[in-house]
């Protein structure tokens, strides 16, 4: 079945440090993938649509130069989140979406606590 | 933005029992889909609907879509204690960018 892998699984920055999560596609190809936040005890929100070649879009009130994103091949996108701050600690999901058969699958999660 | 609204936001029922969860939703869809995660886990996919199916089956999950209603349900029979989880329902909207959009989601506690 389709694999979509993110790294790290977890980690632990200081405030103002910079933090990417990358997502990867493992045995598809992805023009577009998907970022997720979810705070504890809470829903998915959708963050923003990282298109492979061209801008992301963010979702509304997702500030883009705070959580940068990069898709820079059919198979990988970053997500940067910038001058973390200890509110950004959250679970990141990312999802691609298989451009021959137009599924999505979702990543395993990464785990960011701004200490 | 959140599409859908689920109810019960949290449901605790004993092992062997059917646990029932419901998913609203506001626009016209070309499918909706469920999800379970286990806490602090990723997201397993059980079932797609597509719109124009009105019931759909997967081992001891049941899934039913009402279009005319906005609302889907899913139903686990003969729950385990391994079912506890979180349930999310995520709907693909017809307009605009293809996208999911999840929905509250429903707690579920299954006691031994």
């Amino acid at each position: 079945g389709a694999v979509v892998s993110q790294h790290p699984s977890w980690v632990i920055c200081k405030s103002g440090t910079s933090v990417k999560i990358e997502c990867r596609s493992l045995d598809f190809q992805a023009t577009t993938m998907f970022w997720y936040r979810q705070f504890p005890k809470q829903s998915l929100m959708l963050m923003a649509t990282s298109n492979e070649g061209s801008k992301a879009t963010y979702e509304q009130g997702v500030e883009k130069d705070k959580f940068l994103i990069n898709h820079a091949s059919l198979t990988l996108s970053t997500l940067t989140v910038t001058s973390a701050h200890p509110e950004d600690s959250s679970f990141y999901i990312c999802s691609a979406r298989d451009d021959s058969a137009y599924e999505q699958y979702f990543g395993p999660g990464t785990r960011l606590t701004v200490t | 933005s959140q599409q859908g609204e689920e109810d019960p936001q949290a449901l605790s029922i004993q092992e062997g029992e059917n646990a029932t969860m419901n998913c609203s939703y506001k626009t016209s869809i070309n499918n909706l889909q469920w999800y379970r995660q286990n806490s602090g886990r990723g997201l397993v996919h059980l079932i797609l609907i597509r719109s124009n199916e009105r019931e759909k089956h997967s081992g001891r999950l049941r899934v039913t879509l009402d279009t005319s209603k906005k609302s889907s349900s899913l139903l686990i029979t003969a729950s385990r204690a391994a079912d506890t989880a979180s349930y999310f329902c995520a709907t693909m909207r017809v307009e605009g960018a293809q996208k999911l959009v999840f929905g509250q989601g429903t707690r579920l506690t299954i006691n031994p």
